[in-house]
């Protein structure tokens, strides 16, 4: 079945330094590739997604390049910000009749001032 | 623009007592409606799917059901709850079996 692997959190950092959060996923589908933040107490937003491989997406400084070949989609960003700090996931979808999306086990940033 | 809402937003609840959780959709027709289920500090894992009124798909068992009584309207209920069915229940939409939007969902804990 379908299954992504992502950087074990927690993964802390200084503002200002640049963030790199590993992502290699599994499927015999032509999947979408997302990546997902949770805040804490709020439910996932979507960061953005690449439906294509070998594309890129981008958004609010982080970007992720979906990587047919390695089958990995790391999320990066230069800068991060105290405001960064939250939970990223890795996702893989939508796959099968339901639309299920696979999440990533995860990986919580914090972001010390 | 599109709304979810869910509600409760928190419940405590008593193992053995029923439950009933609710999610609404404003501002999309016929949307794709999913129920997830989410363990503290764990990740995400998708209990049901609805793509029509009345039509839902169970994904995983955990003693759990789910309607779609509007086109709307998510329901996720049981008549017996479990110390396990203790976590964070999110509603999420889609259209075209795309990406999905989540709501802001309902913190259940289970004594």
């Amino acid at each position: 079945g379908d299954s992504v692997t992502q950087t074990k959190g927690p993964v802390t950092l200084s503002e200002g330094t640049s963030l790199t959060v590993n992502c290699s996923y599994e499927t015999k589908q032509y999947p979408t590739l997302f990546w997902y933040v949770q805040y804490p107490g709020e439910g996932p937003q979507l960061l953005f997604k690449v439906p294509k491989a070998n594309e890129k997406g981008s958004n609010r400084g982080f970007e992720a390049t979906y990587d047919k070949g390695t089958t990995s989609f790391h999320l990066q960003k230069a800068s991060v910000q105290e405001s960064d700090s939250a939970v990223y996931y890795c996702v893989l979808g939508p796959g099968g009749s339901n639309a299920k999306l696979t999440f990533g086990k995860g990986t919580k940033l914090s972001v010390k001032s | 623009a599109q709304t979810i809402h869910q509600w409760p937003v928190a419940e405590i609840k008593a193992v053995g007592s029923p439950l009933s959780l609710g999610c609404t959709i404003k501002g999309k027709s016929s949307p794709n409606l999913y129920w997830y289920w989410q363990a503290t500090g764990g990740t995400l894992q998708q209990l049901f799917y609805s793509i029509t009124v009345g039509q839902v798909e169970s994904v995983v068992q955990l003693n759990l059901s789910a309607s779609r009584p509007k086109d709307d309207q998510f329901i996720l209920s049981t008549e017996k709850l479990l110390l396990s069915h203790s976590g964070f229940y999110l509603c999420a939409w889609s259209l075209h079996n795309y990406e999905q939007y989540f709501g802001p969902g309902t913190r259940l804990t289970v004594l």
